[in-house]
């Protein structure tokens, strides 16, 4: 059984421009969360896909948006990068919503 | 979610039991109290969770308070490679995110 994976591994943009990150969830698992954690802070939840419609969002503008593919598989978009927006991307599944969330290793994104 | 208030770090010595408490006073009976650990600069590793009665794994065991206001994670012997940032979330079976706040830092020393 595959765990999460997450690609790229680390990214480096400049400000204004665009990005996606990538998500391929645990076997069998259809729901996916994505977080933010800035350097030295506890993750914050950005928004949960479940069964390809967004199930609930945190307190993040709408740049930042995301898509969960019929496998289960996700994106998520941030559009006109700040320099805030650096920080490591986290992408978590569970079997269904709500469930233990099993967490990738991460996409480490900077923006200069 | 309930609030979780842990301490910020915490030393233990190799071999020894490590002991991380998590104060929850504003639980609700719906909130379940999850651990997650995070190495430094990997993703969060998912631990245990209970609800009322303690629980146990490979990994650890959790205590919770007969009044749910806190719970104890026990690594019963601690290695050096258990030296991470430790998470206690309350969240409930309803919700859809994990509110992490800041953790505690554990150091395992030789």
């Amino acid at each position: 059984e595959t765990g999460v994976t997450q690609s790229p591994t680390h990214l480096i943009k400049t400000r204004g421009q665009q990005v996606t990150l990538r998500c391929s969830s645990q076997s069998g698992h259809n729901t996916v969360s994505w977080y933010q954690q800035a350097l030295g802070q506890g993750p914050q939840f950005i928004f949960q896909y479940y069964r390809e419609e967004e199930n609930g969002r945190g307190n993040f503008p709408p740049r930042f948006s995301g898509l969960q593919f019929p496998n289960y598989s996700s994106e998520l978009n941030v559009n006109a990068l700040e320099l805030d927006d650096s920080a490591l991307y986290l992408c978590a599944s569970s079997l269904t919503r709500p469930d233990t969330q099993y967490f990738g290793p991460g996409t480490r994104l900077t923006v200069l | 979610d309930a609030k979780t208030t842990q301490p910020p770090s915490m030393d233990c010595a190799e071999g020894r039991a490590a002991n991380l408490p998590c104060n929850h006073s504003t639980i609700s009976g719906n909130e379940y109290v999850y651990w997650y650990r995070q190495i430094h600069s990997q993703g969060p590793q998912y631990i245990i969770h209970g609800l009322k009665n303690n629980e146990t794994n490979e990994m650890a065991s959790l205590i919770i308070t007969e009044d749910r206001k806190s719970s104890t994670l026990i690594l019963p012997h601690a290695t050096l490679r258990d030296t991470a940032v430790y998470y206690c979330i309350a969240t409930s079976s309803n919700n859809n995110d994990m509110r992490f706040g800041a953790g505690t830092r554990l150091t395992v020393k030789p």
